[in-house]
């Protein structure tokens, strides 16, 4: 199975900031990943897929980039609203495999 | 807009068969899409159980292919999944989805919590 890593595991940032949270895979997935948003106590979001490609109405502070093994999702200006987990997830091949989440928190 | 509501008992007992079903509403699954099971159990990451076609054609995740089986009913526009021998590892929120191909899940029902205990 691939395995997903995300760094970091939790984040804490200020409304505002640029927040870049990164995963990476135990072997090369070429443009096969998605994240997702999930907030407390909801089912995750998709909110990007094929690496950099932002779900319908997904705003557009929200972004992606990477190839290969190493992939980044970054945030360009941190909202209230976007007090979530985010999740890495890998389509290159089944098993479909996710990250253990980044855990976002405002100062 | 298509949902989807989980639904089945949220208490089993060890070596006992899990059994939800999802129901459907807002799209026919008979349309077309992939649909989905997905667990997380509690502190750990989301794992993907298995997927089934509309037609019937079905993906498994290998560590739980021996134990797990994905049915649909598109009569009732419904899809389940059913789990033997399980054990506390089972214990988490179940979550149901639409599947883009087998890549994107881009519809979750709100998950239901199923705990393995005598």
């Amino acid at each position: 199975d691939i395995q997903m890593t995300q760094s970091p595991s939790s984040l804490s940032a200020s409304v505002g900031d640029r927040v870049t949270i990164t995963c990476q895979a135990s072997q090369d997935i070429a443009y096969y990943l998605n994240w997702y948003q999930q907030k407390p106590g909801k089912a995750p979001k998709l909110l990007i897929y094929a690496v950099s490609n932002l779900e319908t109405g997904v705003p557009s502070r929200f972004s992606g980039s990477g190839s290969g093994t190493d992939f980044t999702l970054t945030i360009s200006s941190l909202q209230p609203e976007d007090i979530a987990t985010y999740h890495c997830q890998q389509y290159d091949s089944l098993p479909i495999t996710f990250g253990q989440g980044t855990r976002l928190e405002i100062k | 807009q298509v949902q989807l509501q989980e639904s089945g008992p949220g208490l089993v007992k060890p070596s006992e068969t899990l059994s939800l079903t999802c129901t459907v509403s807002g799209f026919s699954i008979s349309s077309g899409y992939y649909w989905g099971w997905i667990r997380q159990p509690p502190g750990k990451r989301l794992e993907w159980i298995g997927s089934i076609y509309y037609s019937g054609t079905t993906d498994y995740n290998a560590s739980l292919r021996s134990r797990v089986t994905i049915s649909v009913d598109t009569a009732k526009n419904q899809f389940s999944l059913k789990a033997t021998s399980v054990t506390a590892a089972d214990t988490a929120v179940y979550y149901c989805a639409r599947q883009r191909g087998l890549n994107n899940i881009e519809s979750w029902g709100q998950g239901t919590l199923v705990t393995v205990s005598s």
